[in-house]
């Protein structure tokens, strides 16, 4: 099945620092990558969606500048959180989706635990 | 923007009984797909079950079924025979056949008890 991995699965870091998260497909080509965030008891918001080559188009309300994104290949999206602040703490999870198969269907990784101290 | 309710934030089912967990939303696609998923505590989302638009038949996977009735734009989960394992918060997310944009109601936790 379609495998997508997320690393790091945690990271805290001092506030003002840049944190990456990198998303992976790891046996498919993935056309369109997507990045949620998700606050405790919250659901799943889409930050922005971005496809190998181009800029991501980001949904209304999300910096930026401030969340870089980069789809680099078809098999690698990065999420770059700059200067960091407590309430960017959250848990992001990318998801991946393909041209083949059935349409809207999108793997998801495994997320990743922000802590900004 | 689509907008996606699910009604119940909390819910709570006996092991080994039936549980259904509502969903309606008011998209204008034409052509869409209803997915659920779970997210345990490790926070991973799990896929659980696909109904397309235009499919006839209701979608069934295993313990879970999908409730689709497209004229109220409402597609329900049905877990039967509940499992401790089950306990865990439940996502609907209706997304159009063409542009893949997934977006997702608040979610349903669900609680199944000895």
């Amino acid at each position: 099945g379609a495998v997508v991995s997320q690393h790091p699965s945690r990271v805290i870091c001092k506030s003002g620092t840049s944190v990456k998260i990198e998303c992976r497909s790891l046996d498919f080509q993935a056309t369109t990558m997507f990045w949620y965030r998700q606050f405790p008891k919250q659901s799943l918001m889409l930050m922005a969606t971005s496809n190998e080559g181009s800029k991501a188009t980001y949904e209304q309300g999300v910096e930026k500048d401030k969340f870089l994104i980069n789809h680099a290949s078809l098999t690698l999206s990065t999420l770059t959180v700059t200067s960091a602040h407590p309430e960017d703490s959250s848990f992001y999870i990318c998801s991946a989706s393909i041209l083949q198969g059935r349409a809207g269907t999108q793997y998801f990784g495994p997320g990743t635990r922000l802590l900004v101290l | 923007a689509q907008k996606i309710t699910q009604t119940q934030p909390g819910m709570f089912v006996q092991e080994k009984e039936a549980v259904t967990l509502d969903c309606t939303y008011d998209t204008s696609d034409p052509s869409y797909g209803l997915f659920w998923y779970k997210q345990p505590s490790s926070g991973e989302m799990i896929f659980l079950i696909y109904q397309g638009s235009y499919d006839q038949q209701n979608a069934t996977e295993g313990r879970y079924s999908l409730n689709f009735q497209k004229a109220r734009k409402s597609a329900n989960l049905v877990i039967s025979a509940s499992q401790l394992g089950d306990s865990a918060m439940y996502f609907c997310a209706p997304t159009p056949s063409n542009n893949n944009d997934m977006r997702f109601g608040a979610g349903t936790r669900l609680t199944v008890k000895p």
